[in-house]
């Protein structure tokens, strides 16, 4: 099994819909992030949290909003999907000790008409 | 401010050696690492090096620089599935995670 899984891993929304996409991990790391990558283009930090009570903001924060509900699930929410928030999205986990050694999930892929 | 500059693709042929190299301006950082990210899949950890040298992991292996203000990642015998795009990733002092631009490798037969 999968150490880091992501839910849905396709998904295609209209415009103005309110869509989660869900993560989970096996690793029992504390650290997991959300990243989005456009086509052609490197990883985008929107999101990690260092614990279930600890959650920052990455570069490209709005227009989405997350929730730590265990250590081991970490949910990305659009409030109100754009055209421009199509992207594939990952998740990752990395423990406290070395954060540059990240997991990744694989990925999800989004489509907002 | 900091960054991390990659060549935007390298190529190669089956067989050889490639090194691809990150150069990066930060005072301080805690380690760095090395990803592989075929199209449309997930990045891959590759290696880390959190002291200076030689980390060696099979046909792949990373060094470090912090005197150089660089690191690089070294492919040997290549195989046409090493065609993929390979990152580096900094840890600063702050734990502010920064990614490199990403370099394209293309082996050919």
């Amino acid at each position: 099994d999968a150490d880091v899984t992501q839910t849905p891993r396709n998904r295609i929304t209209k415009t103005g819909k309110r869509i989660m996409l869900e993560c989970s991990q096996t690793k029992g790391h504390d650290r997991m992030y959300w990243y989005r990558q456009d086509p052609g283009l490197g990883l985008r930090l929107i999101y990690y949290s260092f614990d279930v009570k600890d959650i920052n903001k990455g570069e490209i924060s709005d227009g989405y909003s997350v929730s730590r509900q265990a250590q081991a699930k970490f949910s990305l929410s659009l409030e109100s999907a754009i055209p421009n928030q199509t992207a594939l999205y990952f998740c990752a986990t990395s423990d406290a000790s070395t954060q540059e050694t990240q997991y990744f999930g694989p990925g999800t892929r989004l489509l907002v008409l | 401010g900091q960054s991390l500059e990659q060549p935007s693709e390298v190529t190669a042929v089956e067989g050889a050696i490639v090194q691809i190299n990150c150069t990066y301006q930060t005072s301080g950082f805690y380690g760095l690492s090395w990803y592989q990210q075929h199209d449309g899949g997930a990045p891959t950890f590759l290696s880390y090096n959190a002291l200076d040298g030689l980390e060696e992991t099979g046909r792949f292996s990373s060094f470090l620089s912090r005197s150089d203000s660089y690191g690089y990642l070294l492919l040997q015998e290549l195989q046409m599935k090493d065609s993929a795009s390979y990152f580096c990733l900094l840890g600063d002092s702050s734990y502010k995670l920064i990614f490199g631009s990403g370099t394209r490798l293309l082996v050919r037969p």
